[in-house]
C-alpha cells in the first residue's frame, strides 16, 4: 500500500510566480490535510479537505492561497504571487476518516527566490 | 486556545543513556494524543497514538505513556539512529491536529 504521496520535492520560484503542490492519499483515504513548517518551527495547519469539499480553512492566509481536493486526482495546494515568506516546507497529511491517524508525505519544500 | 508544549527543545544523550520527553497540554476535550518521528528532510513518521489517561504503548526502544496533563515518550539504551525531532500532536475533536514545536534528540555513539 503506497504512502501519501506529494510532488513535486522541491519548487523553486521567483517573487510573482505561482507555486502548485500536489497532494495524492494513502489509498482509502478520502481526508486529507494541508500543513506548513518553517525552519527550527512547528507543523502549523493550514487546511483540511475531503472529496470535492474545503472542510476547514481556518489556518489558510485568506489572501493567495487556495486548496482543492477534486473527485478524481490530487489534492492541490495553490499560491499565487508567491513572495520570500512562503518558502517552506508544506506537508500533506491524509487519514481514513476524521480523529484516525494521519499519515503523512515526504514534503514539497518551497523556495521563493 | 488548546496548547501543546515540549521538553526539553533539545536532548543530547550517550547511546545507552535512557530519557524521557514530556509533552504537555491544555485542551478542552482530548479524542486522542499522537506521537510522531521527524528525520530532517523527510515527513512526520507516525510512532503511536494514546487515547486515554493510563494508556501505554511500546515499541522497539521507545515507549509512550498518557496522564490527563501530559504525555511521556521513553526512550530505553537509545542508539544513534534514534536521533530524530520527536513530535507530539493531539486531536482536540476538531477538524486538525494540534503540534507541539518538537524536541530535537541527539544520540552520541
Amino acid at each position: 500500500n503506497a504512502g501519501v504521496m506529494q510532488n513535486p520535492r522541491h519548487l523553486v520560484r521567483r517573487r510573482g510566480q505561482e507555486a502548485r503542490l500536489r497532494c495524492s492519499p494513502m489509498k482509502g483515504h478520502s481526508h486529507v490535510y494541508w500543513y506548513r513548517q518553517l525552519p527550527e518551527e512547528g507543523l502549523k495547519f493550514m487546511v483540511y479537505l475531503q472529496k470535492e469539499n474545503i472542510i476547514d480553512e481556518s489556518g489558510m492566509p485568506k489572501e493567495r492561497f487556495s486548496a482543492e481536493f477534486p473527485k478524481e486526482g490530487p489534492s492541490i495546494l495553490r499560491i499565487q504571487q508567491v513572495v520570500r515568506g512562503d518558502s517552506a516546507a508544506y506537508f500533506c497529511a491524509s487519514s481514513p476518516d476524521l480523529g484516525e491517524t494521519q499519515y503523512f508525505g515526504p514534503g514539497t519544500r518551497l523556495l521563493v527566490l | 486556545e488548546d496548547q501543546v508544549t515540549q521538553s526539553p527543545e533539545a536532548l543530547r544523550l550517550q547511546e545507552g543513556e535512557s530519557s524521557s520527553l514530556n509533552c504537555s497540554y491544555t485542551v478542552s476535550g482530548l479524542r486522542g494524543l499522537f506521537w510522531y518521528r521527524q528525520d530532517p528532510g523527510k515527513g512526520p513518521e507516525f510512532l503511536f497514538t494514546l487515547y486515554s489517561a493510563g494508556e501505554e504503548k511500546e515499541k522497539e526502544r521507545l515507549k509512550a505513556t498518557l496522564t490527563k496533563k501530559e504525555s511521556f515518550l521513553h526512550i530505553t539504551a537509545p542508539k544513534p539512529e534514534d536521533s530524530a525531532t520527536y513530535l507530539c500532536a493531539l486531536d482536540n475533536y476538531g477538524q486538525n491536529f494540534v503540534f507541539g514545536p518538537g524536541t530535537r534528540l541527539s544520540v552520541l555513539p
